[in-house]
């Protein structure tokens, strides 16, 4: 495969479930993102991972944790979500987190909480 | 306080005029800019950027201006074909203190 890739592409869950979003990407960068959009709402940057380490969180409440155990992918651990919480959740990468680069996009998880 | 504004939610074009697409900003330390576009299902794709030591960059179809003064982005797309109907983003970008991207909430073109 090539590109960022997501999963699951649709996920729904009960607000005292506990599920994981995976991304991965095929494309030898170095920089991992989390960024969640919610209706007619633009997205905003959640997590930012460069080699590896955490680089920024973006006041995230806790209930969103992130894992990246390698530079190609990048986790999204969910725990006791609420309604609001449903967004399309997109991960993206970048060659570094530096000046000027692109970020590439993965295709997104729909996440409804019930 | 949005930084980065996309008043225009949705836009309409006849096939094979001009589509022109707007962004505003209110921060003067941004100077990088970048559209990306939509199609559903899928995550956004880039598509075009911009400096701020420029006010025009082209490629193909498809040309952004800068108007640094106005605080102002445009995207131009001519001719407009069926397959640029998507959702388009402007997003700009500080290059002190965080490099984060500040994205606008979009418009829809439909061509």
């Amino acid at each position: 495969e090539t590109g960022v890739t997501q999963t699951p592409r649709h996920l729904v869950m009960g607000m005292t479930n506990k599920k994981s979003l995976k991304c991965e990407q095929h494309l030898g960068h170095n920089a991992m993102y989390w960024y969640k959009q919610s209706a007619k709402k633009p997205l905003e940057l959640m997590f930012v991972y460069n080699f590896k380490e955490q680089t920024e969180n973006n006041s995230v409440p806790s209930r969103f944790s992130p894992e990246c155990p390698n530079s190609s992918h990048l986790f999204l651990h969910l725990h006791t979500l609420q309604p609001e919480d449903s967004a399309l959740y997109l991960c993206a990468s970048s060659q570094d987190w530096a000046f000027q680069e692109t970020q590439y996009f993965g295709p997104g998880t729909r996440l409804l909480v019930l | 306080d949005q930084q980065v504004k996309q008043n225009s939610p949705s836009l309409s074009v006849q096939e094979g005029r001009i589509s022109i697409l707007n962004c505003d900003y209110t921060n003067s330390m941004f100077d990088y800019f970048l559209w990306y576009k939509k199609y559903p299902a899928e995550g956004p794709t880039f598509l075009i950027s911009i400096s701020s030591i420029k006010d025009k960059n082209e490629d193909g179809r498809f040309t952004v201006f800068l108007n640094k003064s106005a605080k102002h982005l445009s995207l131009h797309i001519v001719p407009s074909q069926p397959g640029d109907s998507a959702v388009y983003f402007c997003a700009a970008r500080g290059t002190s203190g965080t490099y984060k991207y500040i994205f606008g909430t979009g418009t829809r073109l439909k061509v």
